[in-house]
């Protein structure tokens, strides 16, 4: 099974601070990566799939970006609803798997 | 509009067999490249992904639980049934199930809001 390590677990940040999580995976997944935001007690929200494509709705403050194993998701101006904790979860192949999620606090 | 809505017991025992079903509209299940997954999140804990069957049948399940789990669709009904036996406290969680498609890389864009499911004697 392909393993999803994000980091960092946890960070603080201001309003309109840049934001940026990494996730990795333990082999080539391509562009297979997409990225989710939940906030408490809600069901997570697509933000970027195919590691750089934004979803439907989705604000142009996310970004996201990589191949192979190395990805980043950015946040360029973070803005008081951006709180929430952020997935990654690789599509190249079954089972598919998530990342231990990156919890974004107010600072 | 598209919608998931899971369904199924909020207790069941440990040994007991779990079975949830995901109600959906707005999209068929036999289109080319759709899919439906279910996820699971237990308490102040990472997702989980489970299981996923696909418009054409196929199915694919997470390895460390695939002898219990069993994933089925109705297409006619518009319905994905999840089965896993055995059910343990350790599997206490929200499950939730999801759409996905070859058009946004296998990744899921419409979820259901979730059902809580504790295992307890």
């Amino acid at each position: 099974d392909i393993q999803m390590t994000q980091s960092p677990s946890s960070l603080s940040a201001s309003v309109g601070d840049r934001v940026t999580i990494t996730c990795r995976a333990s082999q080539s997944i391509s562009t297979n990566l997409n990225w989710y935001q939940q906030k408490p007690g809600k069901a997570p929200n697509l933000l970027i799939y195919a590691a750089s494509s934004l979803q439907s709705g989705v604000p142009s403050r996310f970004s996201g970006s990589g191949s192979g194993t190395y990805f980043t998701l950015t946040i360029s101006s973070l803005q008081p609803e951006d709180f929430a904790i952020y997935h990654c979860q690789q599509s190249y192949s079954s089972p598919l798997t998530f990342g231990g999620g990156t919890k974004v606090e107010i600072k | 509009q598209v919608t998931l809505r899971e369904s199924g017991p909020a207790l069941v025992k440990p040994t007991q067999t779990l079975t949830l079903t995901c109600t959906f509209s707005g999209f068929s299940l036999s289109t080319s490249g759709m899919c439906v997954s279910w996820i699971r999140q237990p308490p102040g804990k990472a997702l989980e992904w489970l299981a996923r069957i696909d418009w054409d049948d196929d199915k694919y399940y997470y390895t460390s639980l695939k002898t219990r789990l069993t994933i089925s669709k109705d297409t006619s009904k518009n319905q994905v049934v999840l089965t896993m036996t055995n059910m343990d406290p350790v599997d206490t969680a929200t499950y939730y199930c999801a759409r996905g498609g070859r058009m946004i890389a296998y990744g899921m864009d419409v979820w259901g809001q979730g059902t809580t499911v504790t295992v307890s004697s």
